[in-house]
């Protein structure tokens, strides 16, 4: 199975502040990464797909970036809503794994 | 607007069986991917199984911490998807989520809210 590797696994910041959250494929995945987001009493929303493409929906404030083996989900001018819990998926083979996730915590 | 609710869920013994249910709404269910994923508490998440559509012949996929205990089915009629969870163990305490994925799409566009299986003696 393809191993996922999230960091940092706790992220504080402000609002109006940039963040970067990393991911790392244990084999090469080509561009094939989701990012997604978790909030209390809300569904999962995913965020970005195939490594950089916005799902309708996302902010452009979002972006994504990386190929083979890692993986970059940046946050620019955060507001209060992107505050949360961040996985990435690899979604190139079976069986589709999860990174261990990213809280992002306001500082 | 798209809507996965789950239903199912409780408190079983150890060994015991549970069926999870999860209606849908607001895509044409019957070309859409289907998928359940948990989270255990605290953890992160795990896809557990994948129906694909009657044009992909309903072929079913599993993680291997569930395969030959569990079975996902679908009812395109319903627009409804299942998870037969058989011989349930311990470790498979957790919030089960319906997800969705677009045809020949291995990640997820949608999520219900999830359901709760806690198993305990």
């Amino acid at each position: 199975d393809v191993q996922m590797t999230q960091s940092p696994s706790n992220l504080a910041a402000s609002p109006g502040e940039s963040v970067s959250i990393n991911c790392k494929a244990s084999k090469s995945i080509s561009k094939y990464l989701a990012w997604y987001q978790q909030k209390p009493g809300k569904a999962n929303k995913l965020l970005i797909y195939s490594g950089s493409t916005l799902q309708s929906g996302t902010p452009s404030r979002f972006s994504g970036s990386g190929s083979g083996t890692d993986f970059t989900l940046t946050i620019r001018n955060l507001e209060p809503e992107d505050f949360g819990l961040y996985y990435c998926q690899q979604h190139n083979e079976y069986p589709w794994t999860f990174g261990g996730g990213t809280k992002l915590e306001l500082k | 607007e798209v809507q996965l609710v789950e239903t199912g869920g409780g408190l079983v013994r150890p060994g015991s069986s549970l069926k999870l249910s999860c209606a849908t709404s607001g895509f044409t269910f019957s070309n859409t991917w289907m998928n359940w994923v948990r989270q255990a508490p605290g953890k992160g998440l795990e896809w557990v199984a994948l129906i694909k559509d009657k044009y992909s012949n309903y072929e079913a996929n599993y993680a291997e911490s569930v395969k030959g205990r569990f079975t996902i089915s679908r009812d395109d009629s319903k627009s409804r998807v299942y998870l037969q969870m058989n011989t349930l163990r311990d470790q498979d305490t957790a919030t089960y989520y319906c997800t969705c994925s677009s045809y020949m799409r291995y990640y997820f566009d949608y999520w219900g809210q999830g359901v709760m299986v806690t198993v305990s003696s």
